[in-house]
């Protein structure tokens, strides 16, 4: 266990299905990420927050919407999914500037729209 | 915008050999960090070593290293006397700055088996 969990760690549902996938820290740290991995693609930044602001929104369709209540949890929220949007998605955090960089990451949530 | 490359889709070694695996990129940046994380089947992405741009020696972590050539904008991981706990997809990652919300770029990964 890195510090970062990630719940459930697999998920199936369907395209008319609302669903939401959990990030928890308790690293003390300000930054909160969510990550898109595909087969075959490199890891897809798809939301950044600081400070439980979100800082970038990298073009993720609006089926796709983020939450962060706090700078420990951050959720993702799903509904009408499409089957392209099977994939890993990784939930990172790392600390404030001057404190080092470099990401933690939980174990993903393997998501299948079926 | 930042890319990075690396160009070997899947590599394997023998248990005990060196492994280089490589990694290439692309920024305008002069000071930035790179690292090598490692993802095993279990999922987790590992940090496995980090190099800080500004730093001319390359970055050591006991049977991990690097040849960071700023130049050439390369930055290849090697693995010494391979282990089968190595096997698992390796990514090679760039960041502009240190920390904060500063973005993660990542390469599209190689999948590195050991065999026995």
């Amino acid at each position: 266990e890195t510090g970062v969990t990630q719940t459930p760690r697999h998920l199936v549902m369907g395209m008319t299905n609302k669903k939401s996938l959990k990030c928890e820290q308790h690293l003390g740290h300000n930054a909160m990420y969510w990550y898109k991995q595909s087969a075959k693609k490199p890891l897809e930044l798809m939301f950044v927050y600081n400070f439980k602001e979100q800082t970038e929104n990298n073009s993720v369709p609006s089926r796709f919407s983020p939450e962060c209540p706090n700078s420990s949890h951050l959720f993702l929220h799903l509904h009408t999914l499409q089957p392209e949007d099977s994939a890993l998605y990784l939930c990172a955090s790392s600390p404030k500037r001057g404190q080092g960089p470099g990401y933690t990451f939980g174990s993903g949530t393997r998501l299948t729209v079926v | 915008a930042q890319t990075v490359t690396q160009s070997q889709p899947e590599m394997s070694v023998q248990e005990a050999e060196t492994v280089t695996l490589s990694c290439t990129y692309d920024t305008s940046e002069s000071n930035y960090y790179l690292f090598w994380y490692k993802q095993p089947p279990s999922r987790q992405m590992i940090l496995v070593i980090r190099q800080e741009a500004y730093k001319q020696q390359n970055a050591t972590e006991n049977r991990f290293s690097v040849n960071f050539q700023k130049a050439a904008k390369s930055f290849s991981l090697k693995i010494s006397d391979s282990q089968l706990g190595d096997t698992a997809m390796y990514f090679c990652a760039f960041m502009k700055s240190q920390g904060g919300s500063e973005k993660l770029v990542f390469g599209k990964g190689t999948k590195l088996t050991v065999n026995p």
